[in-house]
């Protein structure tokens, strides 16, 4: 059973472009949203994370979009550049236990020059 | 990669042998986790520890177990691997208060 549903699977954007990745979830429970970044070859590395009780939180050209009412996050990445081709996943962290994360399945971005 | 190595980083076995993946810290944190990762399956919790010798299992627990005898090892073993155990292991750590996990390179294993 998939807590965080992630969309879409891969994602081509021109250079220059807004790139935008999806999650939604059911449990109410969770209390903490972040991004992970990861190239091939390497572990993930946080992106940028959110809690439920602001509605966006932008640093750079990462924004992350927060509607807790539809249980749906979202990433926009402003500005595309190749450099950002990477595998991208959202997770989930619940309020109870040692700080499980529960992940998207991921979405392999390429940005074409 | 945040003073954590996994060990080995690329391994072929046979099914029905036993396998030992290391992870090492140089952070002293308090908590450290074990995923897999797999094609359309994101990465999933197998293990975790908050402490020496306190383990819990995951959400893909069965077919793994785990030790943890000191502070910057966490020991992830494959009793008998079988080939739905081919995956990449991705150890993770953190300090526990706060949010964030910082992950090892992985380690690639195959189960022929």
């Amino acid at each position: 059973q998939q807590q965080v549903k992630q969309s879409p699977q891969s994602l081509i954007v021109q250079k220059g472009g807004i790139s935008i990745i999806n999650c939604a979830y059911e449990n109410t429970a969770f209390d903490y949203f972040p991004w992970y970044q990861q190239f091939p070859g390497k572990g993930p590395a946080l992106l940028i994370a959110i809690r439920p009780d602001v509605s966006e939180k932008k640093e750079g050209r990462f924004t992350i979009s927060f509607n807790k009412s539809a249980k749906q996050f979202s990433l926009h990445i402003m500005d595309s550049q190749p450099g950002d081709s990477a595998t991208y996943f959202c997770a989930a962290r619940t309020i109870q236990g040692a700080q499980k994360l529960v992940f998207g399945q991921g979405t392999r971005l390429t940005i074409n020059p | 990669d945040a003073g954590i190595t996994q060990s080995p980083r690329h391994k072929v076995t046979e099914t029905g042998t036993p396998v030992t993946l290391r992870c090492h810290q140089t952070e002293n944190h308090r908590y450290m986790y074990w995923y897999r990762q797999d094609p359309g399956h994101g990465l999933r919790l197998i293990h975790y520890s908050y402490g020496v010798k306190d383990t819990d299992k995951g959400e893909v627990s069965d077919g793994y177990s785990v030790s943890r005898s000191k502070t910057e090892d966490f020991l992830l073993t494959l009793e008998s691997a079988t080939s739905s155990q081919t995956s990449v292991y991705f150890c993770a750590i953190s300090p526990g208060q706060s949010y964030e996990q910082y992950f090892g390179p992985g380690t690639r294993l195959t189960v022929t």
